[in-house]
């Protein structure tokens, strides 16, 4: 099947840090990529997308920046706050209705 | 609206024990699927539904059974289970079909399974 790698497994920042957690994927097809935060002990969450029309997409703390061209796409969070502590995860549409997770990216903020 | 609902939270198993997962959704979403969390692993998806009467399998369907009677409930079948079958199980639903492009994937919180 197709693959999406994402980097870092794991990031500690300081509170007011930015992180920034990177995913390179292989199918030129995809042109949905979405980011999920999953909390301790609940289901993922969707906290943005992007669509390949697209190479910036903004909201509040949280962008996604993409480059179909080379094949990747980053989340950036600005000013972290101890509750974006989670894990991350990277996400690209491949076939007609299935969807590839990354690995996940613990991020942990330290206050 | 109490979005996606999954029974049990938690459960343990015998090898070759049989169980069901079950989910439901209370947002007239078409499509429904399983996934499982492994650590280091991400989420894997098992089978799918784009609509009631229509499965298919996802990256690893092997030993899980799905059906989709109703728009509303999705049941996962571990028919014989198997110590690899230990994860972390999620059900998930979006209202787009096409090319899950369109919509966010709404989660269920998990059922913990431990096959001994």
């Amino acid at each position: 099947g197709e693959n999406v790698e994402q980097h870092p497994s794991t990031l500690s920042v300081q509170e007011g840090d930015s992180a920034v957690i990177k995913c390179t994927y292989s199918d030129s097809a995809s042109n949905y990529f979405p980011w999920y935060k999953q909390e301790l002990g609940k289901g993922p969450q969707l906290i943005i997308d992007i669509r390949s029309n697209v190479g910036e997409k903004k909201d509040q703390r949280i962008a996604v920046t993409l480059n179909k061209t080379a094949k990747h796409f980053s989340l950036h969070i600005t000013e972290t706050q101890p509750e974006d502590s989670a894990v991350y995860f990277c996400v690209m549409n491949s076939g007609y209705s299935t969807l590839t997770f990354g690995k996940g990216t613990m991020l942990l903020v330290s206050p | 609206n109490a979005g996606v609902t999954q029974t049990p939270k938690f459960q343990v198993l015998k090898t070759g024990q049989s169980m069901t997962l079950q989910c439901a959704q209370d947002m007239n979403h078409e499509y429904m699927s399983w996934y499982r969390q492994d650590p280091g692993m991400g989420l894997r998806l098992i089978h799918y539904s784009v609509g009631a009467g229509i499965t298919d399998q996802g990256e690893v369907p092997n030993g899980y059974n799905v059906s989709r009677s109703t728009t509303e409930d999705f049941p996962l079948r571990l028919l014989s289970a198997a110590p690899s079958q230990t994860s972390v199980y999620f059900c998930a639903s979006s209202y787009s079909t096409r090319g899950q492009g369109n919509s966010p994937l709404h989660f269920g919180n998990g059922t913990r399974l431990t096959v001994t």
